[in-house]
This record gives C-alpha cells, structure tokens and sequence, in this order.
C-alpha cells in the first residue's frame, strides 16, 4: 500500500516571506519519486519539483526546495520570496515502479498582499 | 507546456445520458490515469492503463469504463449519467519509470 499524508488543509504567507508545506508518505516501494504539484484556481496542475528516493541531495527549483528526510519518510516544500501567483492548492505525490501515483489531500496556500 | 488534452472543459447533461469524456496525449506516454476531483480538491484514481489494451479499476469505486485501444487516448465514458456523477475529472499519462504525471486541464461535469 502506499500513501501521501498533507496535515495542513490551509497555508496563508505574507508576500516575500517563506513557507513550509508539510508531506510524509508511506510505501512499499524501495525505488519511488516524490513530487509537488501546483494546481491554482480553476487551472491545469503542474509539477513544481521531483525528488528521486535514491539521492540524499535535496531537489530545488528556482524559489523552491525540498525537505527529503527519507528515514522519517517526510517530504516538505519550501516556497522562498513568495508571490501571489505562488497562491493555488498543493499536492505531494509518490510514485513507484507500478502503476500508483498517490497524491496527498491538498494544502491550500493563500498568499497575502 | 504538457501536450494532454481533454474534451469537453464543460458538460452539462441531464440524468440517464451516455457520455464520453475524451482524453488524448501526443507524448508517446504508456501509462494513462483518470482521476475524480472532489469538491474538496482530493484526488481519487478511478482508472488506470499500463499501455494498449491494458485497463484496471482504481481505489475509488467508480460506475465508469474506461477503455485503451490506442496509445494515445484514453476515454472514460459513462452509460448512464446520475447526478452524484457530478465532479471534475482529470486525465494524466506518464512515460514508463518513476516520471512524473502530466495533466490535462480537466473536464468539469454537472448531470442534472
């Protein structure tokens, strides 16, 4: 079995600030992705950033870096220099060998003017 | 920019109808998702495929078919729409291996 938990069903950050979305996860799988999709309002969902399990080194993209904890089975986001555009609901997702691409409940993250 | 593309965006439809929600990808992609949106924003796998003429349920229960004649569509289709079919759904397809999924932009059904 393999499952995403995102304990935060809401986020709100100032703009220009930084924060921190929580995931852990949990699968049987020994070789398997993590990822952070964007979906804003009413929009197509995008990948934000990928991590492969096998790397210790934490994946980072431009304003946003990742979190790997791969004992504790935990997968943060960090979102530096927010902006408003960064507003829109967030999933972590796994994904192994097999077919299942799990995806956590979502993370909602308001960005304030 | 993800060539996935589903059709309709929008479908209004009365109970009792038949109906197919369309999805296609230009990226070659063996694997092929349908998820339901609640209205909550969760996402729950209502059916997969591994490549042609490969289709499995998901974990959500779902009253849909899907079917993979082709690699590059995937159509989910429902014999008798009912109102608690009412919700988004989004298609997504992934290159063999740990990739990620690309999404196509959803189509949004309300049966009345």
């Amino acid at each position: 079995a393999q499952t995403v938990t995102q304990s935060q069903p809401e986020m709100s950050v100032q703009e220009a600030e930084t924060v921190t979305l929580s995931c852990t996860y949990d699968t049987s799988e020994s070789d398997y992705y993590l990822f952070w999709y964007k979906q804003p309002p009413s929009r197509q969902m995008i990948l934000v950033i990928r991590q492969e399990a096998y790397k210790q080194q934490n994946a980072t993209e431009n304003r946003f870096s990742v979190n790997f904890q791969k004992a504790a089975k935990s997968f943060s986001l960090k979102i530096s220099d927010s902006q408003l555009g960064d507003a829109a609901m967030y999933f972590c997702a796994c994904g192994g060998s097999n077919y299942k691409l799990t995806f956590g409940k979502g993370t909602l993250l308001t960005v304030n003017p | 920019e993800a060539d996935i593309y589903q059709t309709p965006r929008y479908l209004v439809i009365g109970t009792g109808k038949k109906i197919t929600l369309e999805c296609s990808q230009t990226m070659g992609h063996d694997k092929m998702y349908w998820y339901q949106q609640d209205p909550g924003m969760e996402l729950h796998l209502i059916h997969y495929s591994y490549g042609v003429n490969s289709t499995e349920k998901g974990d959500l229960s779902s009253e849909s078919t899907v079917s993979r004649i082709r690699t590059e569509h995937f159509p989910l289709t429902l014999e008798s729409a009912r109102p608690s079919h009412t919700s988004q759904y989004l298609c997504a397809s992934r290159l063999r291996g740990n990739t990620e999924a690309f999404f196509g932009q959803g189509t949004r059904l309300t049966v009345v």
